[in-house]
């Protein structure tokens, strides 16, 4: 147990659906993450949030909208998603930003239909 | 950004030592290297951290050398659960998060 939840553990979704990833963090960190492992893929960071304000969006795609309205919650809220997009979406979580221990949460494993 | 490099795989028996060296020859000054662990669809675990000479925690020892342009986190007597792939991480506290970039990391197999 890490101290960072997130849900479902896996979801299936077709193209059209609306779905959202939740992640819950019980550990006091200020900074939370966003990252998409794709098979046989190293992690690719998605979006970062220090204090509750997005301070990085890598050139994701606009079918991906994050939400964070606290510190100890973050959503990723899912649209009109391709196939391409089915990958294991890792939510993470650290004291302040920068090169601080990152704690991860089992993830959710996406297949998009 | 310090890029890292780690060799892709490596295969040990259970009970031996088992080395993962990793290289940073473009390390900063207030770089850190931090090394993680990850199981199939899980997310990575953090081992250990590190800035110069060694560290050792309850799971792993990191050795830097005075130049700090690799490092080597070293297993003792490693099992068949130690399966997984580990991630060298080089960056700074002050740095973005995006310094913090997941290579290809080490996929090590253990067998009996």
């Amino acid at each position: 147990e890490t101290g960072v939840t997130q849900t479902p553990r896996h979801l299936v979704m077709g193209m059209t659906n609306k779905k959202s990833l939740k992640c819950e963090q019980h550990l006091g960190h200020n900074a939370m993450y966003w990252y998409k492992q794709s098979a046989k893929k190293p992690l690719e960071l998605m979006f970062v949030y220090n204090f509750k304000e997005q301070t990085e969006n890598n050139s994701v795609p606009s079918r991906f909208s994050p939400e964070c309205p606290n510190s100890s919650h973050l959503f990723l809220h899912l649209h009109t998603l391709q196939p391409e997009d089915s990958a294991l979406y890792l939510c993470a979580s650290s004291h302040l930003q920068g090169n601080e221990k990152l704690f991860f949460g089992s993830g959710t494993q996406l297949s998009v239909l | 950004l310090a890029k890292t490099t780690q060799p892709i795989s490596m295969d040990s028996y259970e009970g031996q030592e088992v080395n993962i060296t990793c290289s940073h020859n473009n390390i900063a000054t207030n770089d850190y290297i931090t090394w993680y662990q990850q199981f199939p669809s899980q997310g990575p675990r953090f081992i250990i951290q590190g800035y110069k000479t060694k560290v050792t925690n309850e799971v792993a020892s990191l050795f830097i050398p005075a130049d700090r342009k690799s490092s080597t986190l070293s297993l003792p007597r490693v099992s068949l659960s130690d399966t997984a792939v580990y991630y060298c991480l080089v960056g700074d506290e002050t740095g973005t998060a995006s310094k913090l970039t997941f290579g290809t990391g080490t996929r090590l197999q253990v067998t009996l």
